[in-house]
């Protein structure tokens, strides 16, 4: 089977840099995701690593490496707006189109 | 472009009953996943379709069915409801290339069985 593995709370402060990891367990393993939901709203998609290495996106970089079944994503000049729960999700399994979801990190930050 | 739309946004029922959601997908994707979202739960995977074929299936029981329509539209159902689906089930669609890991999501179907 699959599983994901990710702290279910962090808090920081505004301005400084936060990381959270994922750790995961797959069978077969096609690329890592992560995802961005504010209460009441829609998961968004943020960033998808398939190789070893950082991705980086304004703000928000995303690591990978496929040896630790490991990855993490970090956030930089934190707003209170990224207060939010955030989802790594792995493809893989089975099926390279399937799709499986951690349980989520709450984000808190403080101004 | 327009997103993706899920009915009925609420919807309250009763122990025993059965449910049907519907979710339209962007225009072009052909790919449909629906979740259940419970909290402290995350995402649970319930299935995912691609032109019209179930390609993968969660661990839910077998109250919980669905299917996708010719134009990708796809409905999930739910029979003999259990006050433990009371949920926010989410429908993401896809290209379903397989390439990259973006799903875009509807804002949910809120469920509450009594």
């Amino acid at each position: 089977g699959q599983s994901l593995e990710q702290p279910s709370e962090v808090t920081a402060v505004e301005g400084a840099i936060v990381q959270i990891n994922c750790t995961y367990q797959t069978s077969g393993f096609y690329g890592l995701s992560w995802y961005q939901q504010h209460d009441g709203g829609a998961p968004t998609f943020l960033s998808y690593n398939a190789l070893d290495g950082l991705e980086e996106t304004g703000r928000f970089s995303s690591f990978l490496s496929r040896s630790d079944s490991y990855g993490y994503l970090l956030l930089q000049e934190l707003q209170m707006k990224d207060s939010a729960s955030y989802f790594c999700a792995v493809r893989g399994g089975s099926s390279a189109s399937k799709i499986i979801f951690g349980s989520g990190t709450r984000l808190s930050i403080r101004p | 472009k327009a997103g993706v739309t899920q009915t009925p946004r609420y919807l309250i029922k009763t122990r025993g009953q059965q449910v049907t959601l519907s979710c339209s997908p962007i225009s072009g994707h052909r790919s449909v996943s629906w979740y259940q979202q419970t909290p402290g739960q995350g995402l649970q995977f319930l299935f995912e379709y691609f032109s019209e074929t179930q390609r993968n299936k969660g661990n839910f029981p077998g109250r919980f069915s669905g299917r996708q329509f010719s134009n990708s539209r796809s409905e999930m159902n739910v029979s003999t409801l259990e006050l433990g689906d009371s949920a926010l089930y989410l429908c993401a669609s896809s290209l379903g290339a397989d390439n990259t890991g973006e799903l875009f999501f509807g804002e949910g179907s809120r469920l509450t069985v009594l």
